[in-house]
């Protein structure tokens, strides 16, 4: 079965840091990969989703994701963070309908 | 507009006592899903379902019932509650359509056994 692994449990950072969350999946083939996040005591919204084509996927609030076959990887990246961006973050991977989750990231960004 | 909404949002409730949670969806989805969010576990998939009176057990469907009369509910009953089902509990609904595969979730509802 597929697994995801988020590496990352907690990332602390200061405004304006750059952030990149790894993420890695079980193997490979065919796959439909995305990045979720939930606001403090908020559920899960999508920030962005692969499914085919251009490997750099852009999504909302200025984030952005990778997808590197090669290494089973699909790592959120964010060149300047804001306060509001602390967050949980969640990879996905959809196997047979549903999503298998990472752990996730708890990401906390200071002024 | 609703989309999906759970309920109750909070619950508290002892050993042994019998919990639904609700599921509603305004959209229509055929599947629908319950997760459970527990600290250092992520979303673990509790049941889902692809349509009305079509459900499954996804990673962790111990102690947990589920039905699908209506395409636009979905809800989870503990039959018999346990300390160690205290948690988030999060239904999400999936849209697909050409090149599009997403869930929305709800809101959750957050449970307490005591």
């Amino acid at each position: 079965a597929q697994s995801v692994s988020q590496h990352n449990h907690h990332v602390i950072l200061s405004e304006a840091a750059s952030l990149e969350l790894g993420c890695n999946y079980s193997y490979g083939g065919t796959v439909n990969l995305f990045w979720y996040v939930q606001y403090p005591g908020q559920h899960l919204q999508l920030l962005l989703k692969y499914f085919s084509g251009d490997p750099l996927v852009k999504g909302i609030k200025g984030f952005e994701a990778e997808f590197i076959k090669s290494k089973f990887s699909f790592n959120l990246r964010k060149p300047s963070v804001q306060w509001s961006d602390t967050a949980e973050y969640f990879c996905a991977v959809i196997e047979t309908d549903k999503l298998i989750f990472g752990t996730g990231t708890r990401l906390q960004v200071f002024p | 507009d609703a989309g999906i909404t759970q309920s109750p949002r909070y619950k508290i409730t002892e050993t042994g006592r019998q919990v639904t949670l609700m599921c509603h969806q305004t959209w229509s989805h055929s599947y629908m899903f319950w997760y459970r969010q527990d600290l250092g576990h992520g979303l673990r998939l509790i049941y889902y379902s692809a349509a009305a009176d079509i459900t499954d057990k996804g990673e962790v469907p111990d102690g947990y019932v589920v039905s699908r009369s209506k395409t636009e509910n979905f809800p989870l009953t503990l039959e018999s509650a346990t300390r160690s089902q205290t948690s988030v509990y999060f239904c999400a609904s999936r849209a697909t359509s050409g090149n599009t595969d997403t869930q929305y979730f709800g809101p959750g509802t957050r449970l307490t056994v005591l």
